[in-house]
């Protein structure tokens, strides 16, 4: 059974920075692309951030680009999403996603886990 | 930015009625669309994929279609567990992006 477990969220003050991590289980980790999508709460989803499955390629919404920083642990099977510089914008839902397929990047998420919560406020 | 528009935002219909959401780019995506459902507090679920590609597990009374700008997910006779939202969602063009949803309500 496939299993995300993100982690990491929290009440951080405009500026700082935090580090969300996603444990997957119950898949070969290193064969599929892992996401970030983001929803605040009662509203829509928005894609944040995206790794290939060998961390070859990585791709950031505009909003987070140059602030935001995505990476993989095959070896632990973790994804992170190391994120700087935050804006009460920033504040959502944070979900780790799977990409549906193996290998090359289809960017359809057919397995999310629960969602770590991130409060951007001073 | 490809814009989703999703009509209607909100749907209200009774137990074994069809429901009809279409979900409209602002150009064109091909088929490479996608549609999500959401139940409250819950994650979303993917269930169709390339337009019109049921994902694994999905009830055979959901279908989807379309192409280029427009697409349909129908669900042929609802059931109380059906309420909840549902996203489209293309990955046509960067960015990748999602409409806004319909809230679909059963009676």
């Amino acid at each position: 059974e496939v299993q995300l477990a993100e982690s990491g969220g929290g009440l951080v003050q405009p500026g700082w920075s935090l580090r969300l991590s996603c444990a997957a289980s119950g898949f070969t980790f290193d064969d599929y692309a892992m996401h970030w999508v983001r929803q605040v709460p009662g509203k829509g989803l928005e894609w944040v951030s995206g790794i290939s499955w060998d961390s070859g390629t990585t791709g950031y919404a505009d909003s987070v680009r140059g602030r935001f920083s995505i990476s993989r642990d095959d070896a632990k099977n973790f994804l992170y999403l190391q994120m700087h510089d935050l804006r009460p914008e920033d504040t959502a839902l944070y979900y780790c996603a799977k990409d549906k397929r193996s290998g090359s990047a289809a960017y359809y998420f057919d397995y999310w886990g629960q969602g770590a919560l991130v409060t951007v406020s001073s | 930015e490809i814009v989703l528009t999703q009509s209607p935002a909100t749907l209200s219909l009774s137990p074994g009625e069809r429901a009809t959401l279409s979900c409209r780019a602002s150009q064109s995506v091909a088929t490479y669309s996608a549609w999500y459902q959401q139940k409250p507090g819950q994650a979303p679920r993917l269930l169709f994929y390339d337009a019109s590609n049921r994902a694994t597990g999905i009830p055979a009374r959901f279908s989807g279609s379309g192409s280029g700008t427009d697409f349909t997910l129908t669900i042929s006779s609802l059931e109380p567990e059906d309420s909840a939202v549902y996203y489209c969602q293309q990955r046509n063009s960067w960015p990748y992006t999602f409409g806004q949803g319909t809230k679909l309500e059963i009676k």
